[in-house]
């Protein structure tokens, strides 16, 4: 059984640029969830997407965008990068919603200059 | 709103000593609750959880929680420390709609 993985690993942008993000949910998990973590916090919850759909999001601004695919991978997408983005996002599946837990991938540590 | 509180951001114990890790939770329902580890470098790995079951709940490489109501806390244990615990450990709260609501992390160093 594969685990969650995540591309790139470590990822330099500068200010004003966009960046995507990937991620290969756990063989059989139909639900992805990504997470920001910043230096020193816990993870923030950014958005999560079911079934193709976005089913959630936290308290992060529209330049921050998702996509699910069929074989139910998915996509970060952050627009008009800047300073604080800088941190790592963090992956993670689970089957269906519900109680089920989330397995977390390593993550991509972004850093914006 | 949901919310959990790690009381300590960093906890240092001697080698073979006992932990303890403190949060706090904040809901207006049953909580669904975990302990989440973090090692340098690699993903988030689930220690153990609390669904309304057992209130002692034991979880992997020898951790247990035990949820107390009526002090709104969900503190992890172990008895004995081994070097390999030294990480990042988070309290988290699972809200409504499932999303996870983490606390702001304790970091366990384990003195030899």
């Amino acid at each position: 059984e594969t685990g969650v993985t995540q591309s790139p690993t470590h990822l330099i942008k500068t200010r004003g640029q966009q960046v995507t993000l990937r991620c290969s949910s756990q063989s059989g998990h139909n639900t992805v969830s990504w997470y920001q973590q910043a230096l020193g916090q816990g993870p923030q919850f950014i958005f999560q997407y079911y079934r193709e759909e976005e089913n959630g999001r936290g308290n992060f601004p529209p330049r921050f965008s998702g996509l699910q695919f069929p074989n139910y991978s998915s996509e970060l997408n952050v627009n008009a990068l800047e300073l604080d983005d800088s941190a790592l996002y963090l992956c993670a599946s689970s089957w269906a919603q519900g109680p089920n837990e989330q397995f977390f991938g390593p993550g991509t540590r972004l850093t914006v200059l | 709103a949901q919310s959990v509180t790690q009381l300590d951001s960093h906890v240092s114990v001697s080698e073979g000593t006992p932990v303890l890790l403190r949060c706090n939770y904040s809901s207006s329902y049953s909580p669904s609750l975990f302990w989440y580890v973090q090692h340098p470098n690699k993903g988030l790995q689930l220690l153990l959880k609390y669904t309304s079951a057992a209130t002692l709940v034991k979880g992997i490489n020898g951790f247990e929680a035990e949820f107390k109501k009526s002090e709104t806390s969900f503190h992890l244990t172990k008895p004995s420390a081994h070097m390999s615990d030294a990480a990042e450990y988070f309290c988290v709260h699972e809200d409504s709609s499932y999303k996870l609501i983490f606390g702001s992390g304790t970091r366990l160093l384990v003195r030899p």
